[in-house]
């Protein structure tokens, strides 16, 4: 089966700009995922959605960030404006929401969107 | 009480020899602890996960070692190879809360010729 997909694969913006980034999850996966990963640490989840509901934003910087997941499938991570501190790389992953052979829900990552903020 | 910590933060081991991270935690409530290797330019995948009910697990050359009462655990790879060369990440998840991944900080290991 095809991966997540993850676009644009790097992006470089000043500050105050405003930046979008675009995930695919693995078709048929209920749930959605955004961490943030800056370099030298280890993935930070900012957002989850369940089909086309947030389950957990509680570290999703609101006033700045945004995301959606229209129609249950694709999702938009935004950030307006950027500041420096928001270099990072942006993961998406998603799982299917049901118990695999592991007995668990696996998330699967996307490659990543590198953000460089100058 | 959501964090997870890991060491060392890089490691350097030689072909054949055996390669040992180690992480701690501390929310008792963690019951799924999965480890996730990082490729450059690549995102985190699974790699091995053990349950807290269970003191080992091995999978190849990659074993996992549990230690409940001490809330510890690692990850033993055998016999490394240079194709081993990544970051290596712990985590944990509470499986009746939202799935939500916790990360430790992550080892990158090299592992030489």
């Amino acid at each position: 089966e095809a991966g997540v997909a993850q676009s644009p694969r790097y992006k470089i913006i000043e500050k105050r700009q405003s930046v979008a980034f675009w995930c695919n999850p693995i078709s048929g996966h209920a749930t959605l995922y955004w961490y943030q990963q800056i370099l030298g640490q280890g993935p930070k989840l900012l957002i989850q959605f369940q089909n086309n509901g947030v389950v957990d934003d509680s570290q999703l910087p609101k006033d700045r960030f945004s995301a959606e997941r229209l129609k249950g499938v694709d999702s938009t991570l935004k950030i307006q404006p950027a500041k420096l501190e928001d270099s990072a790389v942006y993961l998406c992953a998603s799982s299917p929401r049901r118990k695999d052979k592991l007995n668990t829900d696996t998330q699967y990552f996307g490659p990543g969107t590198r953000l460089t903020v100058l | 009480q959501q964090q997870v910590k890991q060491s060392p933060q890089s490691l350097i081991v030689q072909k054949g020899g055996i390669s040992i991270i180690n992480c701690a935690y501390e929310n008792t409530a963690f019951d799924y602890f999965p480890w996730y290797q990082q490729f450059p330019g690549k995102g985190p995948a699974l790699l091995i996960a053990i349950r807290p009910d269970v003191s080992e697990k091995k999978e190849g050359r990659f074993t996992i070692s549990f230690n409940k009462s001490a809330k510890q655990f690692s990850l033993h790879i055998m016999d490394s190879q240079p194709g081993d060369s990544a970051t290596y990440f712990c985590a944990a998840i509470r499986m009746d809360s939202s799935y939500k991944l916790i990360f430790g900080s992550g080892t990158r290991l090299l592992v030489r010729p």
